[in-house]
């Protein structure tokens, strides 16, 4: 059975902080992915990354870095410099392989809030 | 264009009535998907379709049921709504049915009020 974890329900930060949302997700497949969604207030759904089990390199884009670890089952997003635009629900997912096709299995989301 | 396009946006209807949520896809895309996303915001699969066939099928009520005419159409109609079915519901679509064939493209969501 899959699983993934955001243990952090909700997060207040103040513009320009960084902070870090974690994710911890549970799988016995050694092939999988690993994804970053975002929804902002309006309630659209938005990709941001996306990552295979076998790719543990670090990813940077703009102000957002994603951190990959195998050993401790964790995918990590860092938003550094937050901004006010940057208030949102994040979601991280885990997609594997069941029966041939793509099962998606979502965390409950963390809400981040950047106060100006 | 919008690349997946769900409708109604909203609704708003009785309890015990019968409601349908339509979407579409224009992106060439093999396998559709439902998720429903309630109040605290937790997104679950519901049923998803590849090439018009369902291959996913969670523990949903059958006063679901979804129908796909073709593949780039997915509908879901719900039957006699009970209070709990009140939630966004998102359709999305990604390009095959395999591990890693992307990511998934995400409607706007219909959100669903029952009274």
């Amino acid at each position: 059975a899959q699983k993934v974890t955001q243990a952090q329900t909700e997060i207040s930060v103040v513009e320009k902080e960084d902070v870090t949302l974690d994710c911890v997700y549970e799988t016995r497949d050694t092939t999988y992915y690993l994804f970053w969604y975002k929804q902002p207030p309006s309630g659209e759904l938005v990709f941001l990354i996306r990552r295979n089990s076998f790719d543990e390199q670090n990813e940077i884009s703009g102000r957002y870095s994603w951190n990959f670890q195998k050993s401790t089952s964790s995918f990590n997003f860092t938003i550094t410099a937050s901004q006010v635009v940057d208030s949102a629900v994040y979601f991280c997912a885990l997609s594997l392989d069941s029966g041939g096709y793509q099962k998606v299995t979502f965390g409950i989301g963390t809400k981040l809030q950047v106060i100006p | 264009d919008t690349a997946v396009s769900q409708t109604p946006k909203y609704l708003v209807t009785q309890m015990g009535n019968d409601k349908s949520i339509k979407c579409e896809q224009n992106l060439g895309h093999d396998t559709m998907y439902w998720y429903k996303q309630d109040s605290k915001k937790f997104l679950k699969i519901m049923f998803s379709y590849n090439n018009k066939e369902l291959i996913i099928n969670e523990t949903v009520p059958n006063r679901f049921s979804p129908k796909s005419p073709d593949k780039a159409h997915l509908n879901l109609h719900i039957n006699s709504l009970e209070l709990g079915d009140s939630a966004v519901y998102f359709c999305a679509s990604s390009p095959l049915r395999g591990l890693g064939t992307g990511e998934l493209f995400f409607g706007e969501g219909s959100r669903l009020t029952v009274l």
